[in-house]
């Protein structure tokens, strides 16, 4: 099973701001998922980002807001940028290391609050 | 597009109860059907996977069903303990890139 690591587990912004989180997996995948959560919520995909190609966004979520990079197979950024109150949510990466439709592993999520 | 709904949204139970949680699925071509504990502010951790071909899986004290024909599936946790209190989620892949459609989850507390 993948291991997922993402950084930070939490942070506290002031509103305007911008914060990038980091994910990071233990093997090579083909394709990486961002999820939102926000409070008292179920997970809502954000986007889905291939490595060498634009991140593909679900309709909700624009690149201006939600920028992801991924710059190899193991890695992957999302930025929160502009952020208001309304972006208070947790933020989770997920890989299916197996390949499509198989296993779904996630990160321990980032807690961001913003102030 | 795949739907996923869970009922209830809460429950308590007594410690040693089974648990049954109830998972639904509106299209019936699934590719799999997957099963997850959340603790409070943290991640998700994958407990079971049931993939389209199967009927059930089984790890530990924790057994799931897949029924297609009726767009249900079921978690089985046996002799609940104080630790299994947590949320459970299930989610069905919308399309064949592995996209994740959650429920919205049943929280469960385990009282001693």
């Amino acid at each position: 099973s993948a291991v997922i690591s993402q950084k930070p587990s939490r942070d506290i912004c002031q509103r305007g701001t911008s914060l990038t989180i980091q994910c990071q997996v233990d093997s090579q995948v083909t394709m990486m998922f961002w999820y939102r959560q926000q409070p008292g919520q179920s997970l809502t995909l954000i986007a889905t980002a291939n490595q060498g190609s634009e991140a593909t966004y679900e309709s909700g979520f624009v690149i201006d807001k939600f920028p992801i990079s991924r710059p190899n197979l193991t890695f992957s950024t999302l930025t929160v940028s502009n952020m208001s109150p309304e972006d208070s949510s947790i933020y989770l990466c997920s890989v299916e290391d197996q390949g499509m439709n198989t296993e779904a592993f996630f990160g321990q999520g980032t807690r961001l609050t913003v102030v | 597009k795949q739907e996923v709904t869970q009922i209830p949204a809460a429950l308590s139970v007594p410690e040693g109860e089974n648990l049954v949680l109830n998972c639904s699925f509106t299209d019936s071509a699934i590719y799999n059907l997957q099963w997850f504990r959340q603790d409070p502010g943290k991640g998700l951790t994958s407990l079971l996977l049931i993939q389209s071909s199967q009927r059930e899986q089984t790890s530990g004290r924790l057994n799931a069903s897949l029924d297609k024909s009726s767009g249900r599936s079921t978690l089985y946790i046996a002799a609940s303990q104080p630790g299994d209190s947590a949320t459970y989620l299930c989610a069905a892949p919308t399309d064949s890139w592995g996209k994740l459609q959650f429920g919205a989850g049943t929280q469960v507390v385990v009282t001693p």
